[in-house]
């Protein structure tokens, strides 16, 4: 089972939209509503985003959004602004053989 | 506050066996599956293990299964991973994370570095 497809890098002006892909099988994105979205600075842990694909945590700005459709799930950021450079990794249920979450490979964001 | 404090990470041979620990706080810790995350260094996430709140259920990682053991204390509000065997490939920062579904609080992490 390989890891979920993120694209490498991203990148956007201060104010503009990006949205980050998250591509994965029926085993995992197509096939659960428990994909989860985090950010990771240098050296930090990750912190949820978002999660079952669409929900926000307590207090979390609404310029980050989720959707999915089909085995691809995505992330929204609107309103960029400098502290939103940073890693985003997708996540995912899984039953595939003996794997319980599946991750993306991560998605460098730079804020022009 | 949720809060999650791994700690045991350090440097080790090839071959050679560590012990992890995360200490919960902040919530009712025998509530929660939990789990085990590691990052290469420069790489991306990659799970390791999960136990479910009451330890009926364990699952691994096929690249971990057979050297590595999860288990968990919950009148001590803790989470462990004995990792044995240990190789090369191993070198990561482990996270602790709470959650069944999808990790929704994470540790700030222990290095182990497995070199000679």
């Amino acid at each position: 089972q390989s890891a979920l497809t993120q694209p490498a890098s991203v990148s956007g002006s201060p104010g503009q939209s990006i949205t980050i892909s998250c591509t994965g099988t029926s085993s995992d994105v197509g096939g659960y509503n428990y994909v989860s979205w985090y950010q990771q600075h240098p050296g930090k842990a990750p912190k949820l985003m978002i999660y079952e694909v669409s929900n926000r945590p307590s207090g979390l700005s609404n310029r980050f959004s989720g959707s999915k459709s089909g085995n691809t799930a995505s992330l929204t950021i609107s309103g960029l602004q400098a502290e939103d450079e940073a890693y985003y990794y997708c996540s995912s249920y899984t039953t595939y053989n003996t794997l319980h979450w599946v991750f993306g490979g991560g998605t460098k964001l730079t804020v022009l | 506050e949720v809060q999650l404090v791994e700690s045991g990470g350090g440097l080790v041979q090839p071959g050679g066996s560590l012990r992890l620990s995360c200490v919960a706080s902040g919530f009712t810790f025998s509530s929660y599956s939990m789990n085990w995350v590691r990052q290469a260094p420069g790489k991306g996430l990659e799970w390791v293990s999960y136990i479910s709140s009451s330890s009926s259920t364990i699952y691994y990682a096929d690249s971990v299964k057979g050297r590595f053991t999860i288990s968990r204390d919950n009148a001590k509000n803790s989470l462990y991973l004995q990792m044995n065997s240990l190789r090369a490939e191993d070198t990561a920062v482990y996270y602790c994370a709470r959650g069944r579904n999808y990790p929704d609080y994470w540790g700030p992490g222990t290095l182990v570095t497995v070199s000679s």
